[in-house]
């Protein structure tokens, strides 16, 4: 199973982008990286996903790199509503289609 | 359009009783999971399903029956309550198999 590795915490400045790092160098060729996020105790919300190309969306934009053994969740003008603990996730193959969450890592938006 | 409903949204048990905590989507959404978080830590994921009357067990699938027998509705039965599934559980749902999930609001079980 390909595993994701994230460092527990960062700190960003409120306007300023938040640049998330995510190892997942085990990763096969067909699956996708996932980004959720969790603020405070609610239920985690979807951010964005890729496989091979860079993603955008209104809420973030995902930079895979070529050999896909990283990525990168960038959130371009952070706010203090963009704390939260962000989980990257790397579908699991075979066919077993299980989804598995690591500790994430927790974003402070600092004012 | 009410997304992935939990309930109860809080429950109290005491030691060896039993329970389902219901979930429930109207998105017509294929596969369906739970998961439970314990406090400062992860989502570990309990049971999930591919379609109606499909279901395998995921991390953690001790203590805890799961069914499908609708599109709608991934019911978790805990069968013999114990403290150590003192935990907030989350139900999830998505259309298809790329697709990201829609989580519920949890349920906060606490067991004594």
């Amino acid at each position: 199973d390909a595993k994701t590795t994230q460092p527990p915490s960062m700190d960003c400045a409120e306007g300023r982008a938040a640049n998330l790092p995510c190892n997942h160098s085990t990763i096969s060729g067909n699956e996708y990286v996932y980004w959720y996020r969790q603020i405070h105790s609610q239920g985690p919300q979807y951010i964005i996903h890729g496989l091979k190309n860079n993603e955008t969306n209104e809420m973030a934009s995902l930079i895979i790199t070529e050999d896909r053994k990283s990525s990168t969740l960038i959130l371009p003008h952070a706010t203090l509503r963009d704390t939260a603990v962000y989980y990257c996730i790397v579908r699991v193959a075979s066919g077993t289609y299980k989804y598995i969450f690591g500790t994430g890592t927790r974003l402070k938006v600092l004012a | 359009n009410a997304g992935v409903t939990q309930t109860p949204k809080f429950q109290v048990l005491k030691t060896g009783q039993s329970m389902t905590l219901q979930c429930a989507q109207d998105m017509n959404h294929e596969y369906m999971s739970w998961y439970r978080q314990d406090p400062g830590m992860g989502l570990r994921l309990i049971h999930y399903s591919v379609g109606a009357g499909i279901t395998d067990q995921g991390e953690v699938p001790n203590g805890y029956n799961v069914s499908r027998s609708t599109t709608e509705d991934f019911p978790l039965r805990l069968l013999s309550a114990a403290p150590s599934q003192t935990s907030v559980y989350f139900c999830a749902s998505r259309l298809w198999e790329a697709s990201g999930y829609t989580f519920g609001s949890g349920t906060r079980l606490t067991v004594v």
